[in-house]
Formats: structure tokens, sequence, C-alpha cells
């Protein structure tokens, strides 16, 4: 059964500082990896699909990283903004779910960016 | 463009009471439909997903039920509230890959 561990569960940084979100499953027998942002009390953001052929993906500030051998991603923040303050989700598409798309998600990390 | 709805946002219902909450979805065709409950310290939790109309899957036994009476329309219900059944319930759609999510309702049961 497949498996979704995000470390930190939280994490608290300065303004401005660079930053890296954990995220590590079990089986690497994906089809794709997603990061979502969610913000309190909100719906679902998605910020980054990773196709299991692809390295990574990068969106403005945010480039996520797939090493489906190790099984592991991360997603890593640049200059990170008090605006980036929220709780950060990892997802893997289930290991033989062809095109049902469903996904595994982590905890979640919450991230607090001080001005 | 496409957007998904859901309503209501909020919902405050009685132990026992029924259930039924709406998701829609426009600008597309033929989506995949996820029904999701997030639960304070259990993180997000599929319920149903749906590849076509009338086509419904359930990933967890509980007093919940799903259906997709038309393409772009997914509801959620429930006979009897329990206690338990409080939750943010989301609801997400895919084209293929990548999944998108609506806003939420909170339910909350007492």
């Amino acid at each position: 059964k497949q498996e979704v561990t995000q470390i930190p569960a939280a994490l608290s940084v300065p303004e401005g500082e660079n930053l890296v979100l954990n995220c590590s499953f079990t089986d690497s027998a994906i089809y794709n990896l997603q990061w979502f942002r969610q913000d309190p009390g909100k719906g679902l953001t998605s910020l980054l699909l990773i196709q299991s052929s692809q390295r990574e993906q990068t969106s403005g500030r945010l480039n996520a990283s797939l090493d489906k051998s190790s099984g592991r991603s991360t997603l890593y923040i640049a200059a990170s903004q008090p605006g980036d303050s929220a709780t950060y989700l990892c997802a893997v598409s289930e290991p033989g779910s062809g095109n049902t798309g469903k996904l595994i998600f982590g905890q979640g990390t919450t991230l607090q960016v001080k001005p | 463009s496409q957007t998904i709805h859901q309503w209501p946002a909020t919902l405050v219902q009685p132990v026992g009471s029924p259930l039924s909450l709406e998701c829609t979805v426009e600008g597309t065709s033929n989506p995949n439909l996820y029904w999701y409950r997030q639960a304070a310290g259990r993180g997000l939790q599929l319920l149903f997903y749906s590849v076509g109309i009338g086509q419904i899957s359930s990933e967890v036994p509980q007093n919940l039920s799903a259906s997709r009476p038309q393409d772009r329309q997914f509801i959620l219900s429930s006979k009897k509230l329990l206690l338990s059944d409080s939750g943010f319930y989301l609801c997400a759609w895919s084209p293929y890959n990548e999944q998108f999510f609506g806003p939420g309702t909170r339910l909350t049961v007492l």
C-alpha cells in the first residue's frame, strides 16, 4: 500500500530565505506527483505536476524535483515571502490506478514565513 | 476556462439528519470527479471517484453515498449523519492527470 510522508510537519522561516519541503513515497510505480498549496479553510491549489518520466518542473519561484527510484520529491521555494505561508501537500498517483487518477496524499507541511 | 463550484460553503446539521452536497464543473466534458474529506489530524481522504455518468467507486465503507446524475455534476449524500461525518469536504476534477479542487464545504454535525 502506497504511503506518502512529508517532512517537516511544520516550518517557520524569516522572509527571504530559500527553503526545501520534502515528500517521500513507498511505491515507486507512480504515474505522476502533484504539489498543492492550501490556505486555511480553503480548497487546494495545484502548484506543480511532475509526470513519472520527468525529473523536475518549475513555476516562478517554485521548483519541484522527482526521483522515482528513491521515492522522493522536493519542493524548493526561492526567496520566500509572507504570502507563501500555507500548508503544502504532496500527492502521488496510486500505483495501478490506470485512468482513475486516484491520488494518495501526504499529511502536509505547514509553512510560516515571518516578515 | 474550467471552474468548479461547491455548495453550500458551510453547513451545520444535527445528528441523524440527511445530507446533500453538490459539486459542478464548468468548461470541460467527461472529467473524472472525486470527493475527499479532510478531518482534523487525519489528512485528505478519498471517499468516492467517478470516471463517467452513473459510475461511482467507493473507497471507504461509511454511511455516505455519491451519485453522478449528469456529466459535470457530482453529489455527496447521507441518509443519517453521524458526529464523525464532520469535516471539510472537497470536490475535485481531473481531465487526465492533474487534479483541480473546489472551494470546499465545511460540515459540522452536532
